[in-house]
């Protein structure tokens, strides 16, 4: 069965600072790779995705993130965070079933922005 | 172009009464999903339609929960009688049919949040 592990319920970081967010996965199979953002009282909205191809993604707000399989992982990065940035983040996987298959969340990052 | 529709925005009622909610999906999309979301968690699938058909409800809680998508287009999740631990997010979502290039994503409503007192 497919897992999502967010390693850090929280990330604290000042203004400008770099930010990196966590995400591991286990799949037996091949996977599709999402980060979604949700900030308060709103639905999620999708940052970036890796379905194929370059294993570096490039998304919305200035986010990136590398696919590496050997470490299965999908860390999330951005070279300076901006107050607007404060949300919870949320990696999810989709299995080799494509587009069939269903969506599985990890329990969030919750990332705060310091002046 | 219109995103995922979702109403009401929040909800407030008494244990055991009767909610529900409703959701038009993205213009197109044959797929739709109802996701829980409890505080502090990631969203997980309560039910997943293709076009009418529930292909995926495994999830449901069946004996409070029920969902239809009669037309193949907006959808309906009820829970009836509501309990306290049903107070969460529930977000509807959708995409487009299976086999298609941008079928892989997933695009979701703004929630319904519930409370129950």
């Amino acid at each position: 069965a497919q897992s999502v592990t967010q390693l850090d319920s929280q990330v604290p970081v000042f203004e400008e600072a770099p930010v990196e967010l966590r995400c591991n996965y286990s799949s037996s199979v091949s996977v599709y790779l999402f980060w979604y953002v949700q900030y308060p009282n709103q639905g999620l909205q999708l940052l970036l995705k890796y379905l194929s191809g370059s294993t570096l993604v490039k998304g919305i707000n200035g986010f990136e993130a590398e696919f590496k399989k050997s470490e299965t992982s999908f860390h999330l990065t951005k070279p300076s965070a901006h107050m607007s940035d404060a949300a919870e983040y949320f990696c999810a996987v989709r299995d080799d079933g494509g587009s069939q298959g269903n969506l599985i969340f990890g329990k969030g990052t919750k990332l705060s922005v310091k002046p | 172009e219109a995103g995922v529709v979702q109403s009401p925005r929040y909800k407030i009622i008494e244990k055991k009464q009767p909610v529900a909610f409703w959701c038009n999906p993205i213009s197109g999309h044959n797929t739709l999903y109802w996701y829980l979301q409890n505080l502090g968690q990631g969203p997980e699938l309560l039910i997943r339609y293709e076009n009418e058909e529930a292909v995926d409800d495994s999830q449901l809680p069946k004996d409070r929960f029920s969902a239809e998508r009669l037309k193949g287009v907006d959808s309906t999740l009820k829970i009836q009688p509501a309990e306290l631990g049903d107070s969460a997010v529930y977000l509807c979502a959708s995409s487009l049919a299976p086999g298609r290039s941008s079928g892989n994503t997933i695009y979701f409503g703004e929630g319904s949040w519930l409370t129950v007192v």
